[in-house]
């Protein structure tokens, strides 16, 4: 069975400091990975994704994350944060060959600081 | 393209009522899911179906029921609610096992 770990419920950061969320995983088959986020009072919307190739992906917004297979973890980076990036990270995983089924993390908010 | 919408927004229930929340989606997409959203437990599956016509249980499916009506809508259906129901809802839809769309959620309470 699969499983999604997130590190860190909470994340206290100031405005432009970098900050990172931790994401590990747990599967026994290959595996996609996502970042999703979620706005107060609103659904989800997909912030990045790895399906194959490069290990490094980026999101329209300045994220990135690094895919690493031999320590299973799809880490969230940003090197500088803004204010209107207060929310609630998710990391999730499916199985690359199954029906698109989605295993959460527990979610990490990420407070951003005057 | 309105994506994913979900009626109704908020909803408020005593113990014992059924409803169901409604999703539809617009893309085309063969894939709809159910999800709750607990504080401290991140999203869990209720419910999904991988194409019309089907539908399978995921990692909560305790007191609800599902229909696929047709390809663009799932309706998720609670026969009698209890307080342990009172949660957030989302429905998602994706192509196949790529990314999901989700709508803006169901805010459910069960007194």
């Amino acid at each position: 069975a699969q499983s999604v770990t997130q590190l860190d419920s909470q994340v206290p950061v100031f405005e432009e400091a970098p900050v990172e969320l931790r994401c590990n995983y747990s599967s026994s088959v290959s595996v996609y990975l996502f970042w999703y986020v979620q706005y107060p009072n609103q659904g989800l919307q997909l912030l990045l994704k790895y399906l194959s190739g490069s290990t490094l992906v980026e999101s329209i917004n300045g994220f990135e994350a690094e895919f690493n297979k031999s320590q299973t973890s799809f880490h969230l980076r940003k090197p500088s944060v803004h204010i209107s990036d207060t929310a609630e990270y998710f990391c999730a995983v499916s199985e690359a060959s199954n029906t698109g089924k989605l295993i959460f993390g527990q979610g990490t908010t990420l407070q951003v600081k005057p | 393209n309105a994506g994913v919408t979900q009626t109704p927004k908020f909803q408020v229930l005593k113990t014992g009522q059924s409803m169901t929340l409604q999703c539809a989606q617009d893309m085309n997409h063969n894939s709809m899911y159910w999800y709750r959203q607990d504080p401290g437990m991140g999203l869990r599956l209720i419910y999904y179906s991988a194409s019309e016509g089907t539908t399978d249980k995921g990692e909560v499916p305790n007191g609800y029921n599902v229909s696929r009506l047709n390809k663009r809508e799932f309706s998720l259906r609670l026969e009698s609610a209890a307080p342990s129901q009172t949660s957030v809802y989302f429905c998602a839809s994706s192509a196949y096992h790529l990314e999901q769309y989700f709508g803006p959620g169901t805010r459910l309470t069960v007194t």
